[in-house]
């Protein structure tokens, strides 16, 4: 089975900082895709950012951008002037046969004012 | 436009007592699926459905139905509740499968005693 690993169960930055969430994986494929889901104390889960594993480029979506390093297995989430409102956990996620998403344990971000 | 909705927002049961949670939504989404999270464990895929008719195990299916007779409803059938059931259940949509931005829906709080 394919296995989504989140080293870092709590993280906390202050505000107007920089914090990057560590994702590495395990997959025997080749073309796969990849996410970071946020979810905030309201419970509700929403898309961060998706990374398509053949695209060499790595995606950003305004303050949030992403290093995806293919050979190392790693997908990390890089979060630029941190604000309150960036206060949640955050899922690292594989989708395996297109079809089955993968989630790892997640990351509790704290941000300080 | 309502997006996902899911019912009950809480529910509690006894051992050995059956339920339905109910996920609909109005996007015509093909791809609906369901998961439980669990604390320390993120989000594990329940069963998922690419489609009315069509439905397939997740990573926990144990325990739990499902079926698919329309677009718009998946629902999730507890047979015989037991206490390790105890959790928060997911549904989710998306366009066309795993790999599409997952839209969420706010979650059910089932405890089992």
């Amino acid at each position: 089975a394919q296995t989504v690993t989140q080293s870092q169960p709590e993280m906390s930055v202050q505000e107007a900082e920089t914090v990057t969430l560590s994702c590495t994986y395990d997959t025997s494929e080749s073309d796969y895709y990849l996410f970071w889901y946020k979810q905030p104390p309201s419970r509700q889960m929403i898309l961060v950012i998706r990374q398509e594993a053949y695209k060499q480029q790595n995606a950003t979506e305004n303050r949030f951008s992403v290093n995806f390093q293919k050979a190392a297995k790693s997908f990390s989430l890089k979060i630029s002037d941190s604000q309150l409102g960036d206060a949640a956990m955050y899922f690292c996620a594989y989708i395996e046969g297109a079809q089955k998403l993968v989630f790892g344990q997640g990351t509790r971000l704290t941000i300080n004012p | 436009n309502a997006g996902v909705t899911q019912t009950p927002k809480f529910q509690v049961l006894k051992t050995g007592q059956s339920m339905t949670l109910q996920c609909a939504q109005d996007m015509n989404h093909e791809y609906m699926s369901w998961y439980r999270q669990d604390p320390g464990m993120g989000l594990r895929l329940i069963h998922y459905s690419v489609g009315a008719g069509i439905t397939d195990q997740g990573e926990v299916p144990n325990g739990y139905n499902v079926s698919r007779s329309t677009t718009e409803d998946f629902p999730l059938r507890l047979l015989s509740a037991a206490p390790s059931q105890t959790s928060v259940y997911f549904c989710a949509t998306s366009y066309s499968g795993g790999m599409d931005t997952q839209y969420f829906g706010p979650g059910t709080r089932l405890t089992v005693l």
